[in-house]
């Protein structure tokens, strides 16, 4: 079975500033990594996910994240924060066997961006 | 638009009354699936389905059930709601393909007292 361990639940950080998200992942078997985020009152939404190929994958509104196979790790950063990524951030982690059907996710990461 | 409708959004109730959540998707997904959100523990998985009339066990199911009799809709049901099912609860559907991506509702913030 595989688990998600998000280290730290709440990162601040000013605007301006970089960040990283911290993500290990546990599985005995090869693995698709996803990071999904809530914003307020929402629900979750897909930010980024690596499936296979290049290690460094990226979203639309500058956040990446690199799978590192050797640290089992999947961390998320971005070099420049806004006020409007003040969200919860959700690491998660499904099997290239059963996919959706157990999609099992960290216990999150806050993050908190102030002026 | 691609859309994940739970009902309602918020809910309080008293110990022991049935209440349904319902969730429909209008992305002709196969695969649904319910979770629940804690401080600390992140989304558990309750039920999901994999088709109509195909359902199974997530990593909490005491005290809910599920059904699927159409592929857009995928009620969660409380028989005998506990104050320890007091949660924010969320309905998910995906395609289920090959590392597909998983769409979310609004969540249904629930209380039992």
């Amino acid at each position: 079975a595989q688990s998600v361990t998000q280290l730290d639940s709440q990162v601040p950080v000013f605007e301006e500033a970089p960040v990283e998200l911290r993500c290990n992942y546990s599985s005995s078997v090869s693995v698709y990594l996803f990071w999904y985020v809530q914003y307020p009152n929402q629900g979750l939404q897909l930010l980024l996910k690596y499936l296979s190929g290049s290690t460094l994958v990226e979203s639309i509104n500058g956040f990446e994240a690199e799978f590192n196979k050797s640290q089992t790790s999947f961390h998320l950063r971005k070099p420049s924060v806004h006020i409007s990524d003040t969200a919860e951030y959700f690491c998660a982690v499904s099997d290239r066997g059963t996919g959706f059907q157990k999609l099992v996710f960290g216990t999150g990461t806050r993050l908190l961006v102030s002026p | 638009e691609a859309q994940v409708t739970q009902n309602p959004r918020y809910l309080i109730t008293v110990t022991g009354k049935k209440l349904t959540v319902t969730c429909s998707q209008n992305m002709n997904h196969e695969y649904m699936s319910w979770y629940r959100q804690d401080p600390g523990l992140g989304l558990r998985q309750i039920y999901y389905s994999m088709n109509v009339e195909v359902t199974d066990k997530g990593d909490v199911p005491e005290g809910y059930k599920v059904s699927r009799k159409e592929k857009r809709n995928f009620p969660l049901i409380l028989e005998s709601p506990s104050p320890n099912q007091t949660s924010l609860y969320f309905c998910a559907t995906s395609s289920g393909g090959s590392g597909a991506e998983a769409f979310f509702g609004q969540g249904t913030r629930l209380t039992v007292v």
